[in-house]
């Protein structure tokens, strides 16, 4: 069965604090991406991964970094999280960079109080 | 950089009726335009695309259509029932691009 997981799944931490969220999938896909969702802005992507250590910046990167040192797995990291990044934050992968269809993971809802 | 616009952030039907949800882009280079249904508290899954060397595409009860002159696209569905209700996302992707620039969303509601 193809899934993409997340985990956590739900996260509350306090500004300054430092996060971490990650995603896996069992495709052998080799693009994978991190987007955040917000009411009325829709998806906007943050970084996608080529493949192994091949990470390139999305449209909003500022205050975010990746990690991809397996194929199947994809790191995304706040260092001292901000009250504005509080969102819903999706995972997501595709066959190949210029394949078509994308799968979603159930995301994860983090809150920076 | 590319822009997609939805023109609906909510759209009520009824059991039965169709519903057409508009989505219009900026780049004159995109040309692979995916749509994604997001169901209560669910993630996204792709529903159809449609690429630009065809203006329309048909699967069961969906359907979308491309006007690449008024670079403007449109899910259409047919036969609503409950389950359809969702939010549905459109998108594009420009021609050798890796990006999908997503919409904003339009919540679509079917009532009984």
């Amino acid at each position: 069965d193809m899934k993409v997981t997340q985990m956590p799944r739900y996260l509350i931490k306090r500004m300054g604090e430092n996060v971490l969220l990650e995603c896996g999938q069992d495709m052998s896909h080799e693009t994978m991406y991190w987007y955040r969702q917000d009411p009325g802005l829709g998806l906007q992507l943050i970084y996608i991964s080529y493949d192994v250590d091949s990470n390139s910046e999305g449209d909003i990167p500022k205050g975010y970094r990746v990690s991809r040192k397996k194929r199947e797995h994809f790191s995304l990291i706040l260092d001292s999280a901000k009250t504005n990044q509080t969102s819903v934050y999706f995972c997501a992968s595709s066959l190949s960079r210029g394949a078509d269809e994308q799968y979603f993971g159930p995301g994860t809802r983090l809150t920076v109080l | 950089g590319e822009k997609v616009e939805q023109h609906e952030s909510t759209l009520s039907v009824r059991e039965g009726d169709s519903a057409v949800i508009n989505c219009t882009y900026t780049d004159t280079a995109s040309s692979y335009f995916p749509w994604y249904k997001q169901e209560a508290g669910k993630s996204l899954h792709f529903v159809i695309d449609i690429r630009s060397n065809v203006d329309r595409k048909q699967s069961q009860r969906l359907t979308v259509l491309l006007d690449k002159k008024a670079k403007r696209f449109s899910l259409h569905i047919t036969a609503t029932q409950p389950e359809d209700s969702a939010i549905y996302f459109c998108a594009a992707r420009s021609t050798g691009g890796y990006k999908v620039v997503f919409g904003s969303g339009t919540r679509l509601l079917v009532s009984p």
